[in-house]
């Protein structure tokens, strides 16, 4: 069966250091992975999407996310945060047979100034 | 390009009343899916349309819960009677056929069941 989960239900930074959310998934097929954003108010925005090309996948707003086969990650980082990047992140595995998607958890990211 | 449309954006009601929460996907977009977030919690999959048929529904309380959609386009989700337990955000999003292309959100409809 499919799963993800998100490893820190919360994670805080100082503005200007590496954001990194974790992310390990469970898939008995070659997953399709994405992350999205939650700002308050907000709709869900793609961040990035994994689709068995590149390992290392860049995205928006200096996003990028790595898939690890051997570890079932799929990791985001940010070099630098900026006070804007405080939002809701979910990590998301689709199956691949049907484009259902399922959700983890959640991380809250808070940006310090 | 115009986004996912839902409608209300909020709606207060007592338990035991119904409501019903309106979407319009992006045009040319096969695929529906609803989804039902709780505080604190990732959004969960409800029911998932291809067109106008329904693909996956296993987690739609089917007591209480119903969604159709019209000719493959807009959708409707319902709830009758309501309960206390399912003030939620119900998300509307779309994709294009298939697994491996992106989903596109809705803001949401926030219930608060009083």
């Amino acid at each position: 069966a499919q799963s993800v989960t998100q490893l820190d239900s919360h994670v805080s930074v100082s503005e200007g250091t590496p954001v990194l959310l974790r992310c390990n998934y469970s898939s008995s097929y070659s997953p399709s992975l994405f992350w999205y954003v939650q700002h308050p108010n907000k709709g869900l925005q793609l961040l990035l999407k994994y689709t068995s090309a590149a390992t290392l996948v860049k995205g928006i707003n200096g996003f990028e996310a790595e898939f690890k086969k051997s570890e079932t990650s799929f990791h985001l980082t940010k070099p630098s945060a900026h006070m804007s990047d405080a939002a809701e992140y979910f990590c998301v595995v689709s199956i691949s047979n049907t484009g259902k998607l399922i959700f983890g958890q959640g991380t809250t990211l808070q940006v310090k100034p | 390009e115009a986004g996912v449309a839902q409608s209300p954006r909020y709606k207060i009601i007592e338990k035991r009343q119904s409501v019903a929460f309106w979407c319009n996907p992006i045009s040319g977009h096969a695929t529906l899916y609803w989804y039902q977030q709780i505080l604190g919690q990732g959004p969960k999959l409800l029911i998932q349309f291809q067109n106008n048929g329904v693909v996956d529904d296993s987690q739609l309380p089917k007591d209480r819960f119903s969604a159709e959609r019209l000719k493959g386009v807009d959708s409707t989700l319902k709830i009758q009677p309501a309960k206390l337990e399912d003030s939620a955000v119900y998300l509307c999003a779309s994709s294009l056929e298939g697994s491996l292309v992106r989903a596109f959100f809705g803001q949401g409809t926030r219930l608060t069941v009083v």
